[in-house]
């Protein structure tokens, strides 16, 4: 069955950097986007940016240009977010998620989601 | 950016009643708008693509209209598993943008 499978809860001290992973199967894993959203406790939804899996194109929100990078394995089938100089405030639930042509028939499938907890 | 304003933030509803969310861009963004339910400790779970669109497997009770500025999801009999919290997207450009989200409880 299609499935996102993210790496396990971490934390981190601020100025730290994270790295989560998202492994896909299921499906072909070229042909769809994937997306990276976030959400801080007891907050709304937080999209961060886009990552076409079959050239390694990327689109960020300008709020994380420059401190998160989207990278993916195709050999593996597996998408990494990477947050560098954490600050207490990305404290978060990240989630990837995929989609068909960038958004217009949504995001379908998620990950379980990736608690990332920045503290001193 | 687009900004999503959605409304209510949260409403209280019982059981089979129809229940209405809206949400509001700031600008015009066509069709491309998704709206997701999202049950605490869970990911979120599409609902509608399009605007318009029952995503497979989402019961048909759930309906979502709208184009340019304005779009609504419409839940037409509440179950006791729709007491959840609602959020729209908008995917018409990057970045991507949610609205605030709606609370939907149980009266």
């Amino acid at each position: 069955q299609v499935q996102l499978v993210q790496s396990g809860a971490e934390v981190k001290k601020p100025g730290a950097s994270v790295k989560v992973s998202c492994k896909a199967s299921g499906y072909t894993f070229i042909t769809y986007y994937m997306h990276w959203v976030r959400q801080a406790p007891g907050q709304g939804l937080e999209w961060m940016g886009i990552i076409n899996p079959s050239g390694g194109g990327t689109s960020y929100a300008q709020k994380f240009q420059g401190r998160v990078t989207l990278t993916r394995d195709t050999s593996t089938t597996t998408v990494y977010m990477e947050v560098s100089s954490l600050r207490f405030e990305d404290t978060a639930v990240y989630y990837c998620a995929r989609s068909s042509g960038g958004g217009y028939y949504g995001m379908d499938v998620w990950g379980q989601g990736t608690t990332v907890t920045v503290s001193s | 950016d687009i900004q999503m304003t959605q409304s209510p933030s949260s409403l209280s509803a019982s059981i089979r009643d129809r229940v209405t969310i809206t949400c509001r861009a700031n600008q015009s963004i066509t069709t491309y708008l998704n709206w997701y339910q999202q049950k605490p400790g869970k990911a979120p779970k599409l609902l509608i693509y399009a605007a318009s669109s029952l995503q497979s497997g989402v019961p048909s009770r759930f309906s979502g209209s709208g184009s340019g500025t304005v779009f609504t999801l419409t839940i037409s009999s509440l179950q006791p598993e729709d007491f959840a919290t609602y959020f729209c997207l908008q995917t018409y450009t990057t970045p991507y943008t949610f609205g605030q989200g709606s609370k939907l409880e149980i009266k």
